[in-house]
């Protein structure tokens, strides 16, 4: 799978949207963007995913450039409740669900 | 909640003793995956099951660890002859084959003393 670059920490005020980058240069023709968060002493959680489109559910948005070289996952509305640890992940969707390999991700904390 | 399910959630014990960990997936989910977490670390692959069948090993996975699914429902992981290294969350997933999304559970968090 290819590698991805995100920042370590971001601030967002609660109400606001929050833009989280992901850098993944590298990244393959047939590869997914992946995002997952993980929420203080739980288990990672699905957000949301996409292979080249703009993606949206009803908990976020995935904006992918045209050279698919970066992406950015947008909470319209953050809550204190967004503040967790979000995983970018690019990965192959091919037979099925594969492993996930996890970076160290972006820490979001949203701010009252 | 039919979500995954792990127990203990935690657990403590002195280096050298063995301690088993179990994973309860999501029902008809057939996929099964274990991940371990230390602090400040995303998620590590370990291992992974299709049904009963093991499919992949990580190189994390020490001869000390086994991982097991019997009858393709529940799954163990045992770690024998434990070590201050091998103080982390271990996390299980499960995921029906074909679907894009895994199913964490809360985790195991082991401290080795």
């Amino acid at each position: 799978d290819a590698k991805t670059t995100q920042p370590p920490s971001m601030d967002c005020a609660e109400g606001r949207a929050a833009n989280l980058p992901c850098n993944h240069s590298t990244i393959s023709g047939n590869e997914y963007v992946y995002w997952y968060r993980q929420i203080h002493s739980q288990g990672p959680q699905y957000i949301i995913h996409g292979l080249k489109n703009n993606e949206t559910n009803e908990m976020a948005s995935l904006i992918i450039t045209e050279d698919r070289k970066s992406s950015t996952l947008i909470l319209p509305h953050a809550t204190l409740r967004d503040t967790a640890v979000y995983y970018c992940i690019v990965r192959v969707l091919f037979f099925g669900n594969t492993p996930l390999v996890f970076g160290k991700g972006t820490r979001l904390s949203v701010i009252a | 909640d039919t979500g995954v399910s792990q127990d203990p959630r935690h657990k403590i014990t002195k280096r050298g003793q063995n301690v088993t960990f179990r994973c309860d997936p999501i029902s008809e989910h057939n996929r099964l995956y274990w991940y371990r977490q230390t602090l400040g670390q995303g998620p590590e692959f370990l291992t992974y099951f299709q049904n009963e069948a093991q499919l992949e090993k990580s190189r994390l996975l020490s001869d000390r660890f086994s991982a097991e699914r019997p009858k393709g429902s529940f799954s163990t992981l045992e770690i024998q002859r434990t070590e201050q290294g091998d103080s982390a969350m271990y996390l299980c997933a499960s995921s029906f084959k074909g679907s894009y999304e895994q199913y964490f559970g809360p985790g195991t968090r082991l401290t080795v003393t």
